[in-house]
């Protein structure tokens, strides 16, 4: 079983529609939650980050952390298709010695359409 | 800044053959990451450097991985000798690793594409 799980889709909603995405992951010791967006062919970027449970907003997005649950999700309302891209979820725990070690899921492929 | 500088950004090679893949990571970063990205497997780290020191390589496939940093502004990646299963995207990401090294961003290069026939 993989430490961090997230369902691939592809996922395709209509401009405007709320988009939920989820990751659930298996290591307790994970305390940092972060979402990262890839368009085609580029290079990971960071989109938002959590630390423990509870819920952040920037804008249109809003991530949220279950740690009872072991379940991440973000949130995008009023959805582009600009946002059309995969994301990732990714998690760490505390690390001494400097450096911070994540672990990804696989990705979900988001696409907005007209 | 330029940010993370990869190359080359596609690397075709035939089985057998060495290929060595280069990072410049943003400047006034002192760590560094190679992770391996395909549709399978998703994004794995293989290994990391602090200050110039690996950290952590238990990433690494196998003895035919090998990764270096020399200095704080370059670092490589070598596989030798290359075979199919080793075709993914590599990526190469740095952080400006701290106190709350958890928190630190990490930013990531364009890729290297590779491809081994």
């Amino acid at each position: 079983q993989k430490e961090v799980e997230q369902d691939p889709g592809p996922l395709s909603v209509p401009e405007g529609a709320i988009v939920s995405l989820n990751c659930t992951y298996s290591n307790s010791a994970f305390q940092y939650f972060m979402w990262y967006r890839q368009y085609s062919r580029k290079g990971p970027e960071l989109l938002m980050y959590t630390y423990s449970s509870g819920n952040k907003e920037d804008g249109r997005f809003t991530a949220q952390v279950d740690k009872s649950s072991k379940y991440i999700s973000l949130f995008i309302r009023d959805s582009q298709p600009s946002d059309s891209a995969t994301y990732l979820c990714a998690m760490s725990a505390e690390l001494t010695g400097g450096g911070n070690k994540l672990t990804f899921g696989t990705g979900t492929q988001l696409k907005v359409e007209l | 800044d330029a940010g993370v500088i990869q190359s080359p950004r596609h690397e075709v090679t035939e089985m057998g053959q060495e290929v060595t893949l280069r990072c410049k990571p943003i400047s006034g970063h002192n760590s560094l990451f190679w992770y391996r990205q395909t549709m399978m497997r998703g994004l794995e780290l293989l290994i990391y450097f602090n200050n110039n020191v690996p950290i952590d390589d238990s990433g690494m496939p196998e003895d035919r991985f090998s990764a270096k940093m020399p200095n704080a502004s370059f670092s490589t990646l070598k596989i030798q000798p290359s075979e199919p299963r080793d075709s993914a995207v590599y990526f190469c990401a740095s952080s400006l690793a701290g106190l709350a090294a958890s928190t630190d961003t990490q930013y990531f290069g364009p890729g290297t594409r590779l491809t081994v026939l």
